[in-house]
C-alpha cells in the first residue's frame, strides 16, 4: 500500500512563472491538505480539499489555488511566483474528519524560485 | 494570529539518555496538540497527540505533557537512539478543526550523540 506520493521531487522556476504540484493520497483517504514549509520553519497550512472542493484555507493569497480530482488526487497551483514562494510544499492525506495518526504527509516538493 | 513557538531551536543528547523538547503555545482556545518528527528529506511523521482534557499521554518511549495553566507542551523521549535524530515540531489545533488547520511551531533539531 503506497503512502502519500508527490511529484515532482524538485522544481526550479523563475519569478513570474506558474507552477503545478501534484499529490496522490494514501489509499482509502479522501481528504488532502497542502502545507508550505519554508527553510528552518514549521509547515504552514495552505488549504484542504474534500469532495473536490476547498473546505478550509489558511492565510495565503489567491495566487495559491488547488484542485481535487474524482480519484482524490490533488494539485496545488501557484501563479506569478515570487522569490518568497521558495519552500518545501507538503501534501497530507487523511480520511475526512480524521485526526492525529490518521493523517500522513508526503515527502514534499522542493520549489526553488530564482 | 497566534502561533505555536518552541523554547530551544537545537538540542544535543547522549545516546541512551532521556530528552525533553519543549513548546509554548499562546492560543488558550486550542484543544488538540500533536508532536511530529521530521527527518531530512521526509515529511512530518506523527508521534503522539493529546487533547486539552488530558495532562499526560504515553506512547512507546515517548510521553507528552500538557500544562494548560502556563500553555506549555513537552515531549519526552526515553532512552534515545540514533534514529531519534530529527527535527521535532509541535502543532496545535482549534476546536472543531482536528487535523484541518494545524498551526506548527518552528521546530527543535534533536541530535543524538553516539
Amino acid at each position: 500500500d503506497a503512502g502519500v506520493t508527490q511529484s515532482p521531487t524538485h522544481l526550479i522556476k523563475t519569478r513570474g512563472q506558474q507552477v503545478t504540484l501534484r499529490c496522490s493520497p494514501k489509499s482509502g483517504h479522501d481528504t488532502v491538505s497542502w502545507y508550505q514549509q519554508a527553510l528552518g520553519q514549521g509547515p504552514q497550512f495552505i488549504f484542504q480539499y474534500y469532495e473536490e472542493e476547498e473546505r478550509q484555507r489558511g492565510n495565503f493569497p489567491d495566487r495559491f489555488s488547488g484542485h481535487q480530482f474524482p480519484n482524490y488526487s490533488s494539485e496545488l497551483n501557484v501563479n506569478a511566483l515570487l522569490l518568497g514562494d521558495s519552500a518545501l510544499y507538503l501534501c497530507a492525506s487523511l480520511p475526512f474528519g480524521g485526526v492525529g495518526n490518521e493523517q500522513f504527509f508526503g515527502p514534499g516538493t522542493r520549489l526553488t524560485v530564482l | 494570529g497566534e502561533s505555536v513557538g518552541l523554547h530551544l531551536p537545537t538540542l544535543s543528547v547522549q545516546e541512551g539518555d532521556n530528552s525533553i523538547i519543549n513548546c509554548a503555545y499562546s492560543n488558550s482556545a486550542s484543544d488538540y496538540f500533536i508532536w511530529y518528527k521530521q527527518e531530512s528529506g521526509k515529511g512530518p511523521q506523527f508521534i503522539i497527540d493529546i487533547r486539552s482534557n488530558m495532562d499526560k499521554r504515553q506512547g512507546q518511549r515517548v510521553t507528552v505533557l500538557l500544562n494548560k495553566t502556563v500553555k506549555h507542551l513537552s515531549l519526552q523521549i526515553a532512552a534515545t537512539q540514533p534514529g531519534d535524530s530529527a527535527v521535532y515540531f509541535c502543532a496545535e489545533s482549534y476546536p472543531n478543526f482536528g487535523n484541518e488547520k494545524l498551526t506548527f511551531g518552528t521546530g527543535t533539531r534533536l541530535t543524538i550523540i553516539p
